[in-house]
């Protein structure tokens, strides 16, 4: 079925520092959405991108639509303890279709 | 906004038994919700797509008698787990599509129910 290739699987970062993640697929999509999910809670949705070159701020986050449309990424600047979690990417092939899962990269931060 | 809700957040049941989990969008209509399921250290596995007024739709390999998805109105979907088995015992997530305009779906996740299985 469609995948995403989301890179790296994980990261282990000093407090302070930068980070990014990406996702790549073969496919276009029409939208990309960039979620955050901690130990036994539902995945929170961090940036919601909808058109291809977009590039979007949420706080320290920083996430763009890749001109292609195949692929995006996500920038996390100054990192602190609590971004501590999985980061998932996921990609709507159609309108009101299912969402396509990145397998997830899962962010350490050490104090 | 956009919130969604999911009760119960646990449950433990006795193996044979039948449970039902509620997935409730609080501040918008959903015509769309989806139910997951989710293994420890791995991404989300889409079950079923649920539409509000129709039949819900089953990824391959999951069973629509086992998983029974009702989705009675444009805020609430159920999903009830009919005799359970310990390989059942996962946890389970909701989602219901938001769209704000054309071109704008976006999925908003319930903070999931955590089904044990005796």
């Amino acid at each position: 079925g469609q995948q995403l290739n989301q890179s790296p699987q994980s990261m282990f970062i000093q407090e302070g520092e930068d980070v990014s993640m990406n996702c790549t697929s073969s496919s276009i999509f029409n939208t990309w959405l960039w979620y955050k999910q901690e130990p036994g809670e539902g995945p929170v949705l961090l940036i919601a991108l909808y058109k291809a070159g977009e590039l979007t701020s949420n706080g320290r986050l920083t996430a763009q639509f890749g001109i292609t449309r195949k692929d995006s990424f996500l920038n996390i600047s100054a990192s602190i303890p609590s971004d501590v979690g999985i980061y998932f990417c996921a990609g709507h092939l159609r309108q009101g279709g299912k969402l396509i899962f990145g397998q997830g990269t899962e962010l350490s931060v050490k104090p | 906004g956009a919130v969604v809700s999911q009760h119960p957040s646990r449950v433990i049941c006795k193996s044979g038994t039948s449970v039902k989990i509620e997935c409730r969008s609080l501040d918008f209509q959903a015509t769309t919700m989806f139910w997951y399921r989710q293994f420890p250290k791995q991404s989300l596995m889409l079950m079923a797509t649920s539409n509000e007024g129709s039949k819900a739709t089953y990824e391959q390999g999951v069973e629509k008698d086992k998983f029974l998805i009702n989705h009675a109105s444009l805020t609430l979907s159920t999903l009830t787990v009919t005799s359970a088995h310990p390989e059942d015992s996962s946890f389970y997530i909701c989602s219901a599509n938001h769209r704000q305009g054309a071109l704008t779906d976006t999925q908003y996740f319930g903070p999931g129910t955590r089904l044990t299985v005796l």
